[in-house]
């Protein structure tokens, strides 16, 4: 199993281009998760989908489109991209448990510059 | 403001030594609690999960206290491996969904 695999690893953008980051999982998984990580600001949510064909805010949602077309995909979207979109973005995906004890996996990351 | 607290450091100590991280969460309504671990430039990984009870994996124990509305970790007898970032993560309930925060995470370097 390939667990959660993202793409691009790398991207360098220019200020009002657009991209598409894709992220996919082969566990099944009902949650996934789209993060953000600045240096000192820790992870911080973007949008998160909890079924296939559903997605939701998070902390962080202005700038980015999501899409949830199948289960295994969950798509992020940068439609006019701006310098402090800069950031490694995480994907992540989790069973949906009761009582909430979902362990998170996360891909490996894409470093985004927005020149 | 974060809701989920934690101190930066770094904490920087000794091989062999015992190093305590401490973890507050304002919502009382968080229903489920996780520490990850993330190396330099890696994705984060679950250490462990907290539960009410406490719970101990060899060198690690972590510890839930609802009352005061923290989650601690505490390992014992440093590895110089144990050099990472430690998060702290508290799922709430929107809806009826478990959504998660993290903390700014807590920078641990463990040196010979």
């Amino acid at each position: 199993n390939a667990g959660v695999t993202q793409t691009p690893k790398f991207r360098v953008l220019k200020t009002g281009q657009s991209m598409t980051l894709l992220c996919a999982q082969d566990m099944n998984h009902e949650y996934m998760y789209w993060y953000r990580q600045d240096p000192g600001m820790g992870l911080r949510l973007i949008h998160y989908s909890v079924g296939e064909g559903t997605t939701a805010k998070g902390e962080v949602p202005d700038g980015y489109n999501v899409s949830r077309l199948k289960k295994q995909n969950f798509l992020l979207g940068l439609e006019s991209a701006a310098p402090s979109q800069t950031s490694v973005y995480f994907c992540a995906s989790s069973y949906s448990r009761q009582g909430g004890y979902n362990e998170q996996f996360f891909g490996p990351g894409t470093r985004l510059t927005v020149l | 403001r974060k809701e989920v607290e934690q101190d930066p450091g770094p904490f920087n100590v000794p091989e062999g030594a015992t190093v305590a991280f401490n973890c507050t969460y304002s919502n009382s309504a968080s229903q489920s609690f996780f520490w990850y671990r993330q190396d330099c430039r890696k994705e984060p990984k679950l250490l462990m999960s907290v539960y009410s009870s406490g719970n101990e994996d060899g060198r690690f124990t972590a510890q839930l206290n609802r009352a005061s509305q923290y989650i601690s970790l505490l390992i014992r007898d440093s590895k110089l491996s144990d050099s990472a970032t430690y998060l702290c993560v508290v799922n709430e309930t929107p809806g009826g969904s478990y959504i998660p925060t993290f903390g700014r995470g807590t920078s641990l370097i463990v040196h010979p």
